[in-house]
C-alpha cells in the first residue's frame, strides 16, 4: 500500500518569503504526485501534479514542486508567499497502474503573517 | 462546467439520527469517489463508482453508511444511526474514467453529531 508523509503539520513564514512544504511517499510501484490547496470550509483545489516528464512542475498561484525519485519525495515551493496563500495544503499520489485512488498526507498548515 | 456540487453544506444532527448527502458531479464525469476527512486529517477514501456501479468500498465504510448513484449521475451517500464519531468533512469527487487521476472536489458536506 502506498502512504505519504508530510513533515510539518505547520509552517508559519512572512508575508514575502520563500517557502517549502515537504512531502515523502512510499510505494512498491509508481505512482502520480499531486498537491491540493484547501481554504477553510471549502473542497480541495488541484495546486500541480506530476505524471511524467520533467521533474520540476508549476503549478496555479505562483507554486512549483520537485519530483526526486530517489529520494521519493515531492516538496512544495514558492519563491514569495502572500497573506492569500494562508491554508491547508496536501500532498496526495496515486497509483499509475489500474484503478486507484487518492492516498493524501495529512496536510501542512501555511500561516503566513504580516 | 458548473463543477462539482455538494448539498447540504452543513448538517447538525443528533446522535442515532439518519442523514443523507448528496453530489452531482460535473455532468461528463462517469467516476465519482467520496473521501471524509476529519479534523487534522487528510481525505480519506470511502468508496468509488464507474457510472451506477460501485466498485470499492474501504473499510470505513461502517454497515451504518450506504451510496448510491442510481443512473450514473448524482449519488447519495447516507448515514443510518450517526455516532459522535461520525463529525466529519465528507467529500465528493469526480472524474473521467480515461483521466481517474484528475479528481475534481466538491466544498464538501460538513456532518457535526450531537
Amino acid at each position: 500500500a502506498q502512504s505519504v508523509t508530510q513533515l510539518d503539520s505547520q509552517v508559519p513564514v512572512f508575508e514575502e518569503a520563500p517557502v517549502e512544504l515537504r512531502c515523502n511517499y512510499s510505494s512498491s510501484v509508481s505512482v502520480y504526485l499531486f498537491w491540493y490547496v484547501q481554504y477553510p470550509n471549502q473542497g480541495l483545489q488541484l495546486l500541480l501534479k506530476y505524471l511524467s516528464g520533467s521533474t520540476l512542475v508549476k503549478g496555479i498561484n505562483g507554486f512549483e514542486a520537485e519530483f526526486n525519485k530517489s529520494q521519493t519525495s515531492f516538496h512544495l515551493r514558492k519563491p514569495s508567499v502572500h497573506i492569500s496563500d494562508t491554508a491547508e495544503y496536501f500532498c496526495a499520489v496515486i497509483l499509475i497502474s489500474g484503478y486507484s485512488t487518492l492516498t493524501f498526507g495529512k496536510g501542512t498548515m501555511l500561516l503566513v503573517s504580516p | 462546467d458548473t463543477g462539482v456540487s455538494q448539498n447540504p453544506r452543513h448538517k447538525i444532527t443528533k446522535r442515532g439520527q439518519n442523514v443523507t448527502f448528496r453530489c452531482d458531479p460535473i455532468s461528463e464525469h462517469n467516476r465519482l469517489y467520496w473521501y471524509r476527512q476529519t479534523l487534522g486529517q487528510g481525505p480519506e477514501f470511502l468508496t468509488y463508482f464507474q457510472n451506477e456501479a460501485q466498485l470499492e468500498k474501504s473499510r470505513l465504510l461502517s454497515d451504518r453508511f450506504s451510496a448510491e448513484r442510481p443512473k450514473g449521475s448524482f449519488s447519495t451517500l447516507e448515514i443510518q444511526r450517526t455516532e459522535q464519531g461520525d463529525s466529519a468533512m465528507y467529500l465528493c469527487a469526480s472524474s473521467l474514467e480515461q483521466q481517474g487521476h484528475e479528481q475534481y472536489f466538491g466544498p464538501g458536506t460538513r456532518l457535526t453529531v450531537t
